[in-house]
């Protein structure tokens, strides 16, 4: 049972560039996570979604930044025009259930976004 | 906003000793979680305890949770060096989210 797979694993964009960031949830999740962390600094929560709903965007800026999670395929975290400051590592996280009855998220590896 | 602040951000034992790390929350929850991150890695889950417990043990782990404090610690005894790693706390303040901690970044010299 393949875990959460995220890709790409590193990315580098320049200023201004598009950035999309692809999850695949773990076989039989249908909540998705996105957080993102900084060097040396703890996960931010981004968004929750579940298959076509955005359940919780709290986290996430009001522009450049949106997500999806589509009835097929990966979730997409998307950053349209990237800066420098959006330089991090974004982890998605799935779920069967919400986290407030089971508590526990499966992780990927993470995307490594570099602005240039 | 963070919910979580771990304490201490940074601790370095000796392997064979334990090692202590404290987390404090801000608001009522559901359960609380730990998490451990090698560098460069996804995070993996440790254990949960919920609410109504007080004490919770895996292997080498011990979790403990106070909410009148709002505080818990985890403990690993015998350290080895494999278990360098930061550490999060997390928690569900009421909500379908999970909101992390800041972290402990925890070096075991061999």
């Amino acid at each position: 049972n393949a875990g959460v797979m995220q890709n790409p694993r590193h990315l580098v964009r320049r200023r201004g560039q598009e950035a999309r960031l692809r999850c695949s949830p773990m076989k039989g999740h249908s909540h998705v996570y996105w957080y993102r962390q900084l060097p040396e600094e703890g996960l931010k929560f981004m968004v929750y979604l579940q298959k076509e709903n955005i359940i919780d965007e709290s986290g996430m800026p009001k522009e450049r930044f949106s997500a999806e999670f589509p009835k097929e395929g990966p979730s997409i975290l998307r950053i349209q025009q990237v800066v420098r400051g959006d330089s991090a590592a974004y982890f998605c996280a799935s779920s069967p259930l919400l986290t407030g009855n089971t508590g526990e998220l499966f992780f990927g590896e993470g995307s490594r976004l570099t602005v240039l | 906003s963070q919910q979580g602040e771990e304490d201490p951000q940074a601790l370095s034992i000796q392997e064979g000793e334990n090692a202590t790390m404290n987390c404090s929350y801000k608001t009522s929850i559901n359960n609380l979680q730990w998490y451990r991150q090698n560098s460069g890695r996804g995070l993996v889950h440790l254990i949960l305890i919920r609410s109504n417990e007080r004490e919770k043990h895996s292997g080498r782990l011990r979790v403990t949770l106070d909410t009148s404090k709002k505080s818990s610690s985890l403990l690993i005894t015998a350290s080895r060096a494999a278990d360098t790693a930061s550490y999060f706390c997390a928690t569900t303040p009421n909500t379908d989210k999970l909101i992390f901690g800041t972290g402990t970044r925890l070096q075991v010299f061999p």
